[in-house]
């Protein structure tokens, strides 16, 4: 089993819907929970950070997070063409290491 | 915000060769610095942890002779590739954590070996 699990994918929305993607970890002992974006070419630039359970928005992004599922989700509302790239999910131990998800590649379609 | 410059974006040499890859941080001080490798299509991978002042810790299957990491300052890692050959020929990118707040990617080098 990966320490971090995300569907690769392709996922396909069409614009102005909502994408949802999700994220699985393994070491319950995970502290702080990231989300980057990267598309293609160049490198993963960080989109939002979530430490506590429940929902922390900022603008059109929401993460959410459930420790006691081992889950973490992004959500994207009023998609855009613009948000068509790949996300990384990544963890963190007290370790202070970062752990990476293979990325779901998201589409948005005009 | 955290920034961390990479150099050079891009580098095409002989095989056979060595290429030094720098990664700075620029308005923060970064003890530890990651260096990752990526191939088209493909996720992340963790080559090294840089550790400022110390000997770098590799992951399993990452030759160290091959890919040697120096961390001299707080600000200043590097990477080399040595006696480089086609099948290195991919996207390195570091990146350095501030105050917990997730990392800071470089821009990444794109290296060639012909």
């Amino acid at each position: 089993q990966k320490e971090v699990e995300q569907n690769s994918g392709p996922l396909s929305v069409p614009e102005g819907a909502i994408a949802s993607l999700n994220c699985t970890y393994s070491d319950r002992g995970s502290q702080s929970f990231f989300w980057y974006r990267q598309y293609s070419g160049k490198s993963p630039e960080l989109i939002m950070f979530i430490y506590s359970n429940g929902d922390k928005e900022d603008g059109r992004f929401t993460a959410q997070l459930n420790k006691a599922s081992q889950y973490v989700s992004l959500l994207i509302r009023d998609s855009q063409p613009s948000d068509s790239a790949t996300y990384l999910c990544a963890v963190n131990t007290n370790a202070g290491k970062s752990t990476f998800g293979d990325g779901t590649t998201l589409t948005v379609k005009p | 915000g955290a920034v961390v410059s990479q150099h050079p974006s891009r580098v095409i040499c002989k095989s056979g060769t060595s290429v030094k890859i720098e990664c700075r941080s620029l308005d923060f001080q970064a003890t530890t610095m990651f260096w990752y490798r990526q191939f088209p299509k493909q996720s992340l991978m963790l080559m090294a942890t840089s550790n400022e002042g110390s000997k770098a810790t590799y992951e399993q299957g990452v030759e160290k002779d091959k890919f040697l990491i120096n961390h001299a300052s707080l600000t200043l890692s590097t990477l080399t590739v040595t006696s480089a050959h086609p099948e290195d020929s991919s996207f390195y990118i570091c990146s350095a954590e501030q105050n917990g707040y997730g990392y800071t990617f470089g821009s990444g080098t794109r290296l060639t070996v012909v």
